[in-house]
């Protein structure tokens, strides 16, 4: 199996821009998926296949890759994006990231 | 309008069995461009993703379950269905279904059920 590695947390001031990365040896060669996940809540698909963002979800939010490492990136951060975030990808098993806090401050 | 609800026991006991039941509606089992998969979230902890099945009734699960996971479907209800046997506290959890997309190189999981809060106790 392989392994996603997030930062525990990160913290910026509501209109700033906030990078969340997702590292991971065989990221070259897959996809990653997104989710915010509010307390209390389940998860909320952010971004999948790296930067392809679902219908609903504001442009605020947007992915990119670069090498074995990909971003979730949050421009404008609003008190509302404060949530754990978990990259995901799949090679017939999937695995999960450890989760990213993000504190607006 | 597309949903899935999880269903089953909120307390169990040690060594027992869980079964949980995943009741989708707004979509198709037998759809060729989706799946269901079951994921669990210890309190506190990552998202663990357990089973997948697909519409072809390919099932796929977490290696390091040890053979403890089976999941099924019942098309004509609807179901998805996910049995743990030999639980431990360890296994206490919060427990979703989720409906995949994509192929297996790059699924993904766009809608999510509410939950439910399994706890393994005597």
């Amino acid at each position: 199996s392989y392994e996603l590695t997030q930062p525990l947390s990160v913290s910026v001031s509501p209109g700033e821009t906030a990078r969340i990365t997702c590292s991971g040896e065989t990221l070259t060669s897959k996809y990653v998926s997104w989710y915010q996940q509010k307390p209390g809540q389940a998860p909320v698909l952010l971004m999948y296949k790296d930067r392809e963002r679902p219908s609903g979800i504001p442009e605020r939010f947007s992915g990119s890759s670069s090498g074995t490492t990909l971003t979730l990136t949050i421009s404008g951060v609003q008190a509302e994006d404060e949530a754990d975030y978990y990259c995901q990808s799949a090679d017939i098993t999937v695995v999960f990231g450890g989760g990213t806090k993000l504190t607006v401050l | 309008q597309v949903t899935l609800r999880e269903s089953g026991p909120v307390l169990v006991n040690p060594t027992e069995t869980l079964t949980l039941t995943c009741t989708v509606s707004g979509f198709a089992l037998s759809d060729p461009r989706m799946g269901v998969a079951w994921i669990r979230q210890s309190p506190g902890k990552a998202l663990e993703w357990l089973a997948h099945i697909s519409s072809n009734d390919e099932k796929t699960y977490i290696t390091s379950l040890n053979n403890r996971l089976t999941i099924s479907k019942d098309t004509s209800k609807s179901h998805v269905v996910l049995t743990l046997t030999t639980l431990d506290p360890v296994d206490t959890a919060t427990y979703y279904c989720a409906r995949t997309l994509g192929y297996p190189q790059d699924w993904y999981f766009d809608l999510w059920g509410r939950g439910t809060l399994v706890t393994v106790s005597s």
